[in-house]
């Protein structure tokens, strides 16, 4: 087990088709972010949570919307989305006072828009 | 602003041959944290190392070793004995302390490839 759990790990949907990628992390950290990793480009940071509010929003499009209902759940709500919006999803969690501090990576959701 | 650069966006070498990767950064922050991972096909990145901006040692961890140099701004990591297993795209990365959280800024990668 990694510590930080992604679902699905893949995910095929219409343009038209609203789904939700989840995020979940056991480590009691204290904030959680959204990669996203498209091919022959370097990851970009999309939302980042610290104590459950959103504190960076990096111009994603209205089609994204993240929710942190508590600190160790993190969601990405998909809606009307465009195929370039086809990349792997990486969720990430931190926790500053860890003495072993550094992101810790979920698997990741390899989503395609069809 | 923060940048992080890695000027090699593919390398391939022979199994058992050393490889360095190199990576060079760019802040004006004077505490900032940097770090390593490994991303294998399976996607997943995994944290290799981390090393904050007032420690210069070099680290070494089995067949893995880094060298940080502030005045040229680099941290390269170098795998001895490369092994099959060591092929994977590795990420340099650079933290730079919020108030409450950290931002981090990957690199492009570089893609490794090691050839039995």
């Amino acid at each position: 087990e990694t510590g930080v759990t992604q679902t699905p790990r893949h995910l095929v949907m219409g343009m038209t088709n609203k789904k939700s990628l989840k995020c979940e992390q056991h480590l009691g950290h204290n904030a959680m972010y959204w990669y996203k990793q498209s091919a022959k480009k370097p990851l970009e940071l999309m939302f980042v949570y610290s104590l459950e509010e959103r504190v960076e929003n990096n111009s994603v499009p209205s089609r994204f919307s993240p929710e942190c209902p508590n600190s160790s759940h993190l969601f990405l709500h998909l809606h009307t989305l465009q195929p370039e919006d086809s990349a792997l999803y990486l969720c990430a969690s931190s926790q500053r006072t860890d003495p072993n501090y550094g992101y810790t990576f979920g698997s990741g959701t390899r989503l395609t828009v069809v | 602003a923060q940048k992080v650069t890695q000027a090699q966006t593919e390398i391939s070498v022979v199994e058992k041959e050393d490889v360095t990767l190199d990576c060079v950064y760019e802040t004006r922050d004077t505490t900032y944290y940097l770090f390593w991972y490994k991303q294998p096909p399976s996607g997943e990145l995994v944290f290799l190392i981390r090393r904050n901006s007032f420690d210069e040692q070099n680290e070494i961890s089995g067949r893995y070793s880094w060298n940080f140099q502030k005045s040229t701004s680099s941290f390269n990591f170098t795998i001895t004995a490369s092994q099959v297993v060591d092929s994977a795209v590795y990420f340099c990365a650079l933290s730079v302390m919020k108030t409450s959280y950290d931002k981090v800024i990957f690199g492009p990668g570089t893609s490794l490839s090691v050839i039995p």
